[in-house]
């Protein structure tokens, strides 16, 4: 059965951290993984998209990391900011590009 | 803004009512989807439609009906529902067919339902 799971599922950070999210997938074949970011009360928008040759990509303060043999992705977050504070969602697109998603992890930057 | 608007964007309806939600999308795209977000439960895919044809129905309740008159618009025609459909109600589109890469999603802001 494919599924994604996120860890951790919640997260609470001071101001100017950084800070690792982690997305474990079980979806075979794979054909990319995405990050999304998700504020309250708004639908997800797209951080970073992966395919299996990619291991690291970036936007802005977000690094997404990709290894294709554990089947592990990590989202990055540097200096944290306020506005950082909503769900991530990872993301696993497999056979026929069908989505599997994970259950997000709800992070708060405190100041 | 994403170019996918939703509405309404919260909306009360008791189990024997009908309603509709509405979704627009101003990218151009060819395909659009109603996905189904339940607090503390991954997003849940519905319906997807390409090119105006239901391609996919994730085996929902028949008291969920959608329609896709044309490729920018999509709706969500809702009767006889239960407190458990109570969620957000999130539409997407895409741009399917370009090989290669990866086809994004992009989301409207959902239609937060309640079902009394």
């Amino acid at each position: 059965k494919n599924q994604v799971e996120q860890s951790p599922q919640s997260l609470i950070i001071l101001e100017g951290k950084n800070c690792t999210l982690q997305c474990n997938y079980t979806v075979s074949p794979f054909s990319n993984l995405r990050w999304y970011k998700q504020d309250t009360g708004r639908g997800p928008v797209s951080l970073t998209i992966m395919t299996f040759s990619e291991n690291t990509k970036s936007n802005g303060r977000y690094t997404a990391t990709l290894d294709a043999d554990t089947k592990q992705s990590s989202l990055h977050i540097t200096a944290s900011q306020l506005s950082d504070s909503a769900s991530y969602i990872c993301v696993v697109s497999g056979a026929g590009n069908m989505l599997t998603f994970g259950g997000g992890t709800r992070l708060m930057v405190k100041p | 803004e994403t170019g996918v608007t939703q509405t309404p964007r919260h909306l009360v309806m008791g189990m024997t009512n009908k309603k509709s939600l509405k979704c627009e999308q101003h990218l151009g795209h060819n395909a659009m989807y109603w996905y189904k977000q339940s607090a503390k439960k991954p997003l849940e895919l519905m319906f997807v439609y390409n090119f105006k044809e239901q391609t996919e129905n994730n085996s929902v309740p028949s008291r969920f009906s959608p329609e896709c008159p044309n490729s920018s618009h999509l709706f969500l025609h809702l009767h006889t529902l239960q407190p458990e459909d109570s969620a957000l109600y999130l539409c997407a589109s895409s741009q399917d067919g370009d090989t290669g890469v990866p086809d994004t999603q992009y989301f409207g802001p959902g239609t937060r339902l309640t079902v009394l």
